[in-house]
Order: structure tokens, then sequence, then C-alpha cells
């Protein structure tokens, strides 16, 4: 079955860093960008980011650079998203997304992963 | 950066109703234009690409034009299982996939 599993929940102090994954099976995982959207609660969809999972090549938005950081691990098709210095804003459902081989659009989403950033 | 404009932000109509989303770039994009669907509790799915060609296995009842600037995604007949919340996203540039900022629909 191809899908995208991810991390459960994680709660966290403001200032901290949080690293999620997110497991790829059912097709090659070297073949497809994942990507990384977050959601925050009754908000909309925010793109934060891509990986390449073959060359490791990374692409943030503006708005997380120096701040966020996504890698892989290949042996164990496996994708992570590692988000610094948090603080309440950031609390969110954080997905990873499957790039499609055409273009830059999403076919195939993981379940989410909610990031609470709390004291 | 591009900005993506969605109208309405939430809409209430009627089983059967023809529905009409609409979603402004502030420049060009050409057809690079997705459309998602997100019901509540769930995970977005994706209902259109290249804004005009569906999705394999979603209803035809689903429609996407536009080109340039501005976009729309149609329902043909509204049904009770499409109430969600539908996004555009943008895909012209791999450093900015940007998506506007929903549409929820709901019946009436």
């Amino acid at each position: 079955q191809v899908q995208l599993v991810q991390s459960g929940a994680e709660v966290k102090k403001p200032g901290a860093s949080v690293k999620v994954s997110c497991k790829a099976s059912g097709y090659t995982f070297t073949s497809y960008d994942i990507n990384w959207v977050r959601q925050a609660t009754g908000q909309g969809l925010e793109w934060m980011g891509w990986m390449n999972p073959n060359s490791g090549n990374t692409g943030y938005a503006q708005k997380f650079q120096g701040r966020v950081t996504m890698t892989r691990n290949t042996s164990i098709s496996t994708a992570y998203m590692e988000l610094s210095s948090l603080r309440s804003e950031d609390t969110a459902v954080y997905y990873c997304a499957r790039r499609t081989f055409v273009d830059w659009y999403f076919d195939l989403w993981g379940r989410g992963t909610l990031v609470t950033v709390s004291s | 950066d591009i900005q993506m404009t969605q109208s309405p932000s939430s809409l209430s109509a009627s089983v059967g109703d023809r529905v009409t989303i609409t979603c402004r770039a502030s420049q060009g994009i050409s057809n690079y234009l997705a459309w998602y669907q997100q019901k509540p509790g769930k995970v977005p799915k994706l209902l259109i690409y290249a804004a005009s060609t569906l999705q394999s296995g979603v209803p035809s009842r689903f429609s996407g034009s536009g080109s340039g600037t501005d976009f729309t995604l149609t329902i043909s007949s509204l049904q009770p299982e499409d109430v969600a919340t539908y996004y555009c996203q943008k895909y012209n540039s791999a450093r900015a996939l940007t998506f506007g900022g929903g549409t929820k629909v709901e019946i009436k």
C-alpha cells in the first residue's frame, strides 16, 4: 500500500526543537521529493520546504530559512523535518507530502503530526 | 512573492447547486495551479492539477479552469460529501509553493 506514515504527536517547550519523521512505503522512496506543509488549528495550509530523498538536496520557504532542516535515511525510507527555536505560533499539524513525478503538486499525504508548543 | 487569494472564504449552498470558487494570483502563473479538498479532520486530497486536469478517481462534477492570474474550481452539482475546505496552490516556482487561504463549503 502506497502511504506515508508519520510519527506521533509531540509537546515541546518554547525554544526547543522538534523532529518529525515520515516513513514511505509502497513505492520507491528515492524517486519522489518529500515536502512539508503545516496547518495551525482552524487555519490554512502553509508550505515549508522540500527534500530530494535521492540527493538530499533541499529547498526551504523563506519564512523558515535558518530554522528548519529536512533530512532523510534512505535505508529505512524515512524523511525527517526538524524545526528549531520553537514558539507558540509553531503549534500546528505538520504534514509530509509527496511531490508528483511530473510537477510540484502533491498526490500523497501523511496523516499529520500535531506539534504543540507550550510552556 | 506571488500571493494567492481565494474567494469567497466560505459559502453555503443547497444540494444540487452549482458552486464556483475563485483563486487569483498576484502575478501570472500560467496554468501551474492545483486544487485540493480537505474534509473536516482529514488530510488534503488532490482534485485538479495544471488548472484543469482532473486527478484520477475524482468525480466529474469537479472541474477547473483558468490561466495566468484567474482560476476557478466548479462543483457542477453539490453533494453532501463535498462539504470541505478547498485550497488552491500555485507551483510555478519550486522556491515558493504557496496555498490560497481556503474556501469552506457547507450545505444550506
